[in-house]
């Protein structure tokens, strides 16, 4: 099966703050992807990411950046973090031509 | 950006009733996905609906793709305890990216 992990389940960083989330997948997929849950708004598309080194603006891209060097590593970027930027972050990846995505389980991210 | 819209936001049931969820978009989709997050998790795929008119059923669940493309529902029957959490709707277009509805948290009581 394969396997997106993300490095932290909870987070708690300060306004102002730049912020790394990263996330790995291991199965050579190239497709990437990174969406906010919050309550009531269901998942919302940040950035994503088709192949190393390019990048789409998803629907909510502002306050937000994107890092792909490698394939299997997907790293979202707050440059200076808000406590509108306080949300459930989730990382998924997806093999072209396929429909299966496979989700990480999420990091926290609170911003005080 | 797209937008689906899923009702019901939620859901407060007892234990063995049946369930039933929807999602309407403005939009034509090529497929159409139903997820469930369960508390602390990622979304995990339950059914995926490739052709209008398509009924398609998981064990206990059952959804189907709506005959216009812009809609579908899913059904659970006898929820079960481990039914418990957040069902997504989603829909998928170019580039293969997914637009995915507000989400519908089951509650279920004993």
């Amino acid at each position: 099966d394969v396997k997106v992990t993300q490095s932290s389940r909870y987070l708690v960083k300060r306004t102002g703050e730049k912020v790394f989330l990263e996330c790995v997948q291991d199965m050579d997929h190239e497709n990437m992807f990174w969406y906010r849950q919050d309550p009531g708004l269901g998942l919302r598309l940040i950035y994503f990411s088709y192949d190393v080194k390019m990048k789409e603006k998803g629907d909510i891209p502002e306050g937000y950046s994107v890092s792909r060097e490698k394939k299997e590593r997907f790293s979202l970027i707050l440059e200076s973090a808000s406590t509108n930027q306080t949300s459930m972050y989730l990382c998924a990846s997806l093999l072209v031509g396929w429909d299966r995505y496979t989700f990480g389980s999420g990091t926290r991210l609170t911003v005080v | 950006g797209q937008q689906l819209n899923q009702s019901p936001q939620s859901m407060f049931i007892q234990e063995g009733e049946d369930v039933s969820m929807n999602c309407t978009s403005s939009s034509i989709f090529n497929t159409w996905l139903w997820y469930k997050q369960d508390p602390g998790e990622g979304p995990v795929l339950l059914i995926a609906l490739y052709k209008a008119g398509e009924l398609t059923s998981n064990g206990r669940l059952t959804a189907q793709f709506g005959i216009t493309r812009k809609d579908s529902f899913l059904n659970i029957s006898a929820s079960i305890p481990s039914d418990v959490g957040i069902y997504f709707c989603a829909g998928q277009s170019y580039l293969q990216k997914l637009v995915f509805g507000q989400g519908t948290r089951l509650t279920i009581n004993p």
